[in-house]
């Protein structure tokens, strides 16, 4: 299996910061990543597909980049909407493996 | 827009069998997607279990192949998850999801909380 290795597993911040998030590969996976944002009894949200894809609706704040073993999600400025927990999954081979998560916390 | 809800019982017994259903709505099951069960606990974090084409098509996760089925109803729209035998590993809160044909997850339930205990 590709192991999904996510840091920091916390990170805290303040509204307008820069934020930066990494997972790394096992293994090369190319660009088949995807990264969501998890609150609390809300559904899982697509945010970014293919490592640097902005899904529909998403703010334009949001970006991903990177390929092979290192992909980082990046917030230019974090809002007060954006505290949550976010993760990234793997869809290049089976099975899909996901990261850890990484909880961003108001400083 | 598609949205999924996931139900079931929220305690099941050490042994017992696990079984929940994901209600689609807003999309056919019957499309060029597949249909999947994704789980999250503290101690494994998140981790796929499983996928469902209309077809009747599975994948499964193989630490979990032969304990878990998969099957998918387009009758009434919704797909379905039986885990057998299971134990306090098994606690977690369940997702039910939509998957591309690449895998993309790209819609998501709000999650189900499954208790494995006597």
């Amino acid at each position: 299996d590709i192991q999904m290795t996510q840091s920091p597993s916390t990170l805290s911040a303040s509204v307008g910061d820069r934020v930066t998030i990494t997972c790394r590969a096992s293994q090369s996976i190319n660009q088949w990543l995807a990264w969501f944002q998890q609150k609390p009894g809300q559904a899982p949200k697509l945010l970014i597909y293919k490592a640097s894809n902005l899904q529909n609706g998403v703010p334009s704040r949001f970006s991903g980049s990177g390929s092979g073993t290192e992909l980082t999600l990046t917030i230019s400025s974090l809002q007060p909407d954006d505290f949550a927990t976010y993760f990234c999954q793997q869809y290049s081979a089976f099975p899909w493996t996901f990261g850890q998560g990484t909880k961003v916390e108001i400083k | 827009q598609v949205q999924l809800q996931e139900s079931g019982p929220g305690l099941v017994k050490p042994s017992g069998t696990l079984s929940l259903t994901c209600t689609v709505s807003g999309y056919s099951v019957i499309s060029d997607y597949w249909w999947s069960w994704v789980r999250q606990s503290p101690g494994k974090g998140l981790e796929w279990i499983g996928e469902v084409f209309h077809s009747g098509a599975t994948y499964y996760n193989p630490p979990l192949q032969g304990r878990v089925t998969i099957s998918v109803d387009t009758s009434k729209n919704l797909f379905s998850l039986i885990l057998t035998s299971v134990n306090a590993a098994d606690t977690a809160l369940y997702f039910c999801a939509r998957a591309t044909r690449q895998r993309l997850l790209d819609f998501w339930g709000r999650g189900t909380p499954v208790t494995v205990s006597s």
